[in-house]
C-alpha cells in the first residue's frame, strides 16, 4: 500500500525567505503527483500537477520537482509572503489518490 | 467555470442519527470522489465514481455509509447511523478523466457528531 509522508509537519519562516516542503512516497509506481494548498476551514486548491514522466513543474513563485526513483517530491516557494500561510498537501496517484498529512506553513510579516 | 459545489457547509448531529451530503461537480467532469478528512490528517478516499458507476469503494464503511450518483452528475453521501468517530470534513472532488487528471475540490462539509 502506498504511504505518503510530509516533513516537516509545521514550518514558520519570516517573510521573504525561500523555502522547501518535502513529500516522500513508498511505491515509485505512480501515475502523477499533485500539490495542494488548504486554508483553514476550506477545501483544497490545486497548485501543481506533475505527470510521472516529468521532472518538474513551475507556476509563478512555485516550483515542484519529482524524483520517482527515490520516491520524493519537493515544493519550492520563492520569496514567501504572509498570504502563503496555509497547509500544503501532496497527493500521489497510484490507482487512487494517496494524501500526505500536510505541512502547516506560517509566514511571519 | 463554476467550481465544485457542496452542501451543507456545516452539520451537527447526535450519534445514531443520519445525515446526507450533496455534491455537484464541475460541469463535464466524469469522475467524482468523496473524501473524509479527520482533523490533522490528509484526506482519505471513501468512494470514486466514473460517470454513474463505482470505480473504488474499498475504504467506504459500507455498514453505515452509502453514496450514489444516479445520473452521472451530482452525488449524495449518506451516513446512517452516525458515530462519534465520523466527525470530520467530507470533501467532494471531480476530475475530467479519472486518475490522470487534475482534481478540483469543493469547500467541504464539516460534520460534528455529538
Amino acid at each position: 500500500k502506498q504511504e505518503v509522508t510530509q516533513i516537516p509537519a509545521a514550518l514558520s519562516v519570516p517573510e521573504g525567505e525561500n523555502l522547501v516542503l518535502n513529500c516522500s512516497f513508498t511505491d515509485s509506481a505512480i501515475y502523477n503527483l499533485q500539490w495542494f494548498r488548504q486554508d483553514p476551514g476550506k477545501g483544497l486548491t490545486s497548485l501543481l500537477l506533475i505527470q510521472s514522466s516529468q521532472r518538474e513543474q513551475t507556476s509563478g513563485r512555485l516550483n515542484a520537482s519529482l524524483d520517482k526513483s527515490s520516491g520524493r517530491s519537493t515544493l519550492y516557494i520563492a520569496a514567501s509572503q504572509p498570504g502563503d500561510s496555509a497547509t500544503y498537501l501532496c497527493a500521489v496517484v497510484a490507482g487512487q489518490f494517496y494524501f500526505g498529512t500536510g505541512t502547516s506553513l506560517t509566514v511571519i510579516p | 467555470e463554476a467550481g465544485v459545489a457542496q452542501s451543507p457547509r456545516y452539520k451537527i448531529i447526535e450519534k445514531r442519527q443520519s445525515v446526507a451530503f450533496w455534491c455537484n461537480p464541475i460541469s463535464g467532469h466524469a469522475t467524482l470522489y468523496w473524501y473524509q478528512q479527520i482533523l490533522g490528517q490528509g484526506p482519505k478516499l471513501l468512494i470514486q465514481f466514473q460517470n454513474n458507476g463505482v470505480v473504488d469503494d474499498s475504504q467506504l464503511p459500507k455498514d453505515r455509509f452509502s453514496a450514489e450518483r444516479l445520473k452521472g452528475v451530482d452525488s449524495t453521501l449518506k451516513i446512517q447511523p452516525a458515530k462519534l468517530e465520523d466527525s470530520a470534513v467530507y470533501l467532494c472532488a471531480s476530475s475530467s478523466h479519472g486518475q490522470g487528471n487534475e482534481q478540483y475540490f469543493g469547500p467541504g462539509t464539516r460534520l460534528t457528531v455529538t
